[in-house]
């Protein structure tokens, strides 16, 4: 069965500092991997997706993911936090038929 | 990637009472998926919805409490029957296209749903 873990439900950095944003991953087969984010009273938007052409992913917004098999994580980076990045983080695991969520972390952004 | 709206945004309800849920998508296509996002908690799939079948429910969901209609490729509606407090929820129509091989899935804005 397939699974994903994140790693504290609410992580706090300042204005200006590393986004770390952790999630490690449980699947027999190699797995396509996914974050979403989540703004207040929205949906979610796809952030990027890994699907095993390269363990180094970028997506929007400046994020970015490595795929490291060995430690099964996908843990999800910026490296300067912006106040609008205030929102809501997914990590997911899927393959053909359906998608599975972590259960999210809150980010919060201090001035 | 796709334009997805849900109708109602939001409602309040009595318990006991059932709401339908619309989704409508800009384009065709084969997948759609409904799921729910219980207050400060990750989203769960309810159902996948195909075009031509009957849904299909993940475990703890069930025909009788949440009917999924699919009656072309580019809507599906979700009722909520017989609501109780506990149906509160955010309720997200999703869809799957492949994309360069890959299924990439996305999600409409959701109905916020509070029952009373």
């Amino acid at each position: 069965a397939q699974s994903v873990t994140q790693l504290g439900s609410h992580v706090s950095v300042s204005e200006g500092a590393l986004v770390l944003l952790r999630c490690n991953y449980s699947s027999s087969v190699p797995p396509y991997l996914f974050w979403y984010v989540q703004y207040p009273n929205q949906g979610l938007q796809l952030l990027l997706k890994y699907t095993s052409a390269a363990t180094l992913v970028k997506g929007i917004n400046g994020f970015e993911a490595e795929f490291k098999k060995s430690e099964t994580s996908f843990h999800l980076t910026k490296p300067s936090a912006h106040m609008s990045d205030a929102a809501e983080y997914f990590c997911a695991v899927g393959r053909d038929d359906k998608i599975i969520f972590g259960k999210g972390t809150r980010l919060h952004i201090l001035p | 990637s796709a334009v997805i709206s849900q109708k109602p945004s939001r409602d309040i309800c009595q318990r006991g009472t059932s709401l339908t849920i619309q989704c409508q998508v800009d384009s065709q296509v084969t997948m759609m998926f409904w799921y729910r996002q219980q207050p400060g908690q990750s989203l769960t799939l309810i159902a996948t919805a195909n075009q031509g079948s009957e849904a299909t429910y993940e475990s703890g969901f069930v025909i009788d409490k949440f009917p999924i209609s699919r009656p072309n490729l580019t809507f599906s509606t979700l009722t909520v029957s017989n609501m109780s407090p506990e149906d509160s929820s955010i309720y997200l129509c999703s869809v799957r296209y492949r994309l360069a091989g890959v299924n990439e899935q996305f999600f409409g804005p959701g109905t916020r749903l509070t029952v009373l």
